[in-house]
């Protein structure tokens, strides 16, 4: 167990639809990054969050979004959804940027 | 930019059997992270390793070993004495200094068979 938790761990929606999923990181993590995995695409880098404020962007669709709360879980937002968005989304978590990320148990996304 | 290749993409050994899983990266950079992630067929991701760009000593831990080698940026993983537990997909990735992104490889499947 890393510590790091999502939710859901799984999730069915039709296309066109939105989503949200959350992560907690760690405790005493202030970094938050998210990633999606998909058969053809691999593993890609999305997004990272450092103490609420964005820090980088990956390869994030302009119709996914995502924040860092105060008490520094994140959400990832994913709307217009598509067939090919269907993927297992993690959130993983660091102390600080450029440390060993730890990840959760993802949540894998299935849009019909 | 900033690339991880990870040329083998998929190996079967015989349990007891050791395997080396081979990563090259590119970076511009002078400071930057390796790490190594596996990822069993339950789907989590779990840390295996650290390394930064300064340290190039070889480590060992059980029968995991990496050989780090800026010559040919390269920074390779050997399984000795593999067991079924093994199997997984295996994943190289880098990270340039400024910690903003986090590059993957592409992964190697390594099924171990009894």
């Amino acid at each position: 167990d890393s510590g790091v938790t999502q939710t859901p761990k799984h999730l069915i929606t039709a296309t066109g639809q939105r989503v949200t999923l959350r992560c907690s990181p760690r405790s005493g993590d202030l970094s938050v990054y998210w990633y999606q995995q998909s058969l053809d695409q691999g593993l890609q880098f999305l997004i990272q969050y450092y103490n609420g404020e964005e820090r980088a962007k990956g390869n994030i669709l302009e119709r996914f979004s995502a924040q860092q709360f105060p008490d520094l879980h994140s959400e990832l937002n994913l709307s217009s959804l598509e067939l090919g968005d269907s993927a297992l989304y993690f959130c993983a978590s660091s102390v600080s940027p450029g440390d060993e990320q730890f990840f959760g148990p993802g949540t894998r996304l299935t849009v019909l | 930019a900033q690339k991880v290749t990870q040329a083998q993409t998929e190996i079967s050994v015989v349990e007891k059997e050791d395997v080396t899983l081979d990563c090259v990266y590119e970076t511009r950079d002078t400071t930057y992270y390796l790490f190594w992630y596996k990822q069993p067929p339950s789907g989590e991701l779990v840390f295996l390793i650290r390394r930064n760009s300064f340290d190039e000593q070889n480590e060992i831990s059980g029968r995991y070993s990496w050989n780090f080698q800026k010559s040919t940026s390269s920074f390779n993983f050997t399984i000795t004495a593999s067991q079924v537990v093994d199997s997984a997909v295996y994943f190289c990735a880098l990270l340039v200094k400024d910690g903003q992104n986090f590059v993957f490889g592409p992964g190697t499947r390594l099924s171990v068979l009894p």
